[in-house]
This record gives structure tokens, sequence and C-alpha cells, in this order.
């Protein structure tokens, strides 16, 4: 199994382009979830999916888009880039925690690396 | 504010000698959880502890939990060079299922 797979694992944009990055795991995973990291701060949640077809804000969701169409993928879309998105994303997924005996054991990506110049 | 603080910060230590970190957080919590992340890559869990335990064993993790002092800490014992990463700690804030709540982390040097 891949477990979870985002892409690309790297890019670099000029201010004001816009890009998609997209997740993809193959576990049957219902919550799927989009996270940035930047030095000192730790993981913050941008938005996350607890099942196709919906999605929520996170803690720091301005200037993201999400959309989850199928289960298995999960796309977080900066439609005009700042510098300040210069950051690594995380993509993570897990069981529902309303499934019996499950437990929210999140599994990620190996993240991409974003530089907006 | 953050709701889970690791302390320390960083942490170096000697091959073999054990390594403990805390976490202290804000809010009742449904379970607390470990990760592990090595530079470069994304992160994988270690250990959950439910807040009705008080503590939990896994290899060379031991994990405790205190909730009447809203803390947790980590130890691995019999540390190896491979330790050397960054550990977060998680906390599923009671009422919020669906998410977890990452702190900043702490970085583990073990050296040779």
């Amino acid at each position: 199994n891949a477990g979870v797979t985002q892409t690309p694992k790297f890019r670099v944009l000029k201010t004001g382009q816009s890009m998609t990055l997209l997740c993809a795991q193959d576990m049957n995973h219902e919550y799927m979830y989009w996270y940035r990291q930047d030095p000192g701060m730790g993981l913050r949640l941008i938005h996350y999916s607890v099942g196709e077809g919906t999605t929520a804000k996170g803690e720091v969701p301005d200037g993201y888009n999400v959309s989850r169409l199928k289960k298995q993928n999960f796309l977080l879309g900066l439609e005009s880039a700042a510098p300040s998105q210069t950051s690594v994303y995380f993509c993570a997924s897990s069981y529902s925690p309303w499934l019996a005996g499950s437990q929210n054991i999140q599994y990620f990506g190996a993240g991409t690396r974003l530089s907006v110049l | 504010s953050q709701q889970g603080e690791e302390d320390p910060q960083a942490l170096s230590i000697q091959e073999g000698e054990n390594a403990t970190m805390n976490c202290s957080y804000k809010t009742s919590i449904n379970n607390l959880q470990w990760y592990r992340q090595n530079s470069g890559r994304g992160l994988v869990h270690l250990i959950l502890i439910r807040s009705n335990e008080r503590e939990k064993h896994s290899g060379r993790l031991r994990v405790t939990l205190d909730t009447s002092k809203k803390s947790s800490s980590l130890l691995i014992t019999a540390s190896r060079a491979a330790d050397t990463a960054s550990y977060f700690c998680a906390t599923e804030i009671a009422g919020a299922n669906s998410k977890l709540t990452f702190g900043k982390g702490i970085t583990l040097s073990v050296r040779p």
C-alpha cells in the first residue's frame, strides 16, 4: 500500500499564481486533512473533510480552498499565491472516530515544499 | 493560543541514555498522541493514550497522562542515534472528535 501520497513534492510559484496540491490515500479513510508546517509554529490545520463531498475550515483557512469529490482524494488550492504561503504542506488521513474500535490516528504524506516568490 | 505545548524545545543526549519529553495542554481531551518526524519527512504516529488511561507502553516508549495536571510525558529508553527526530504531541479535544491539535515539537538529538 502506498498510504498517503502527495503531489508535487516541490513547487516554486510567483506571487499571484495559482496551483493545486493533490493528496491521495488508499486506506479507505473517511477523514482527510491539510496542514501547513512553518518553523517554530508546529502544524496548523488549514481545512479538513469528514467524508466525500464535505469540507470544513481549520485554524488557518484564509487564502486556500479545498475539494473532496472522491473519497480517496483531497485537493488544496491556492487561487492567488502570496509569499506568506511559503511553507511545507502536509496531507493526512484517518478512519472516522465514530467507527467502532477506531481512534483518530492520522497517517501523513511526505509533504509538499512550496515557495512563493 | 497553543493547546499542546512541548517541553523542552530541544534535547541532546548520548546514545543509551533515556529521553523524557513533556507536553501540557489546556482543555479536556479524548486522547493524547505522540508523533515523530524525521528530517524532511511526514509525521509518523508513535503512541496514543486515552483520557481514562494513566500509562501505556510500546517497545522502548512509555507515555504517561495526568489529566488533573493536563500534562503528558513521553519516555524513550535506551536511546539510539536513529531516534534523532522531532517529536510532537497532539490532542484530540473533547467534543472535537474529527481534529487533532499539534504542539510545536521537540527536537531530539541522540549523539552516537
